[in-house]
């Protein structure tokens, strides 16, 4: 059974730091790893999604990297601003029974960033 | 592109009652749907998925009788919860597969659901 795991739980820096954000998974047979943002009572938006076949992937100031064999993946985010304040949520999608196609998504906890002025 | 809307964005009702809420995919067609619940602060529980004109399939723990899915079409999905008890309060959040991107999926904007 797929587990993910983030950390930290949350996170508060100042404006314009530069900050890494980490998740783990204990399968490394993965379809592919997405990163999102959820808002205050809000749904999710989708930042990143990376294949199991690529390395990173880059939107503006986020960066996500995939290390598959280590089952790791960080988010980093560049010169942060008060406007990335959110909860950032990992979630893997693992390979069907057979190992052939998507299977479920399982979401990590979530990391809670606060981006004081 | 790829809009999933719930509706109602919240939802008070009393115990003993049943309440519905919908998802629809705006833009786009959705050969599967997913009903996630979400505690403060925790993290999205898949409850359910749903294929079009097929029943859902549910996930372990979760009591299929109480959560009535139904995915009558390619842009519609239902969630009733039936006999609501004050621990069904919950965020409860859908998601829909694009049947053209297969391996993304986009999720809706959820339904805060309080039952006093």
């Amino acid at each position: 059974k797929q587990e993910v795991t983030q950390i930290p739980a949350a996170l508060s820096v100042p404006e314009g730091e530069n900050l890494v954000l980490n998740c783990s998974f204990t399968d490394s047979a993965i379809y592919n790893l997405q990163w999102f943002r959820q808002d205050p009572g809000k749904g999710l938006t989708s930042l990143l999604l990376i294949q199991s076949s690529q390395r990173e992937q880059t939107s503006g100031r986020l960066n996500a990297s995939l290390d598959k064999s280590s089952g790791r993946s960080t988010l980093y985010i560049a010169a942060s601003q008060p406007g990335d304040s959110a909860t950032y949520l990992c979630a893997v999608r693992s390979l069907n029974a057979g190992g052939t196609s998507y299977g479920k998504l399982t979401f990590g906890q979530g990391t809670i960033l606060t981006v004081h002025p | 592109g790829a809009v999933v809307s719930q509706h109602p964005s919240w939802v008070i009702c009393k115990s003993g009652t049943s309440v519905k809420i919908e998802c629809r995919s705006l833009d786009f067609q959705a050969t599967t749907m997913f009903w996630y619940r979400q505690f403060p602060k925790q993290s999205l529980m898949l409850m359910a998925t749903s294929n079009e004109g097929s029943k859902a399939t549910y996930e372990q723990g979760v009591e299929k009788d109480k959560f009535l899915i139904n995915h009558a079409s390619l842009t519609l999905s239902t969630l009733t919860v039936t006999s609501a008890h004050p621990e069904d309060s919950s965020f409860y959040i859908c998601s829909a597969r694009d049947y053209g991107r297969v391996y993304e999926q986009y999720f809706g904007p959820g339904t805060r659901l309080t039952v006093t």
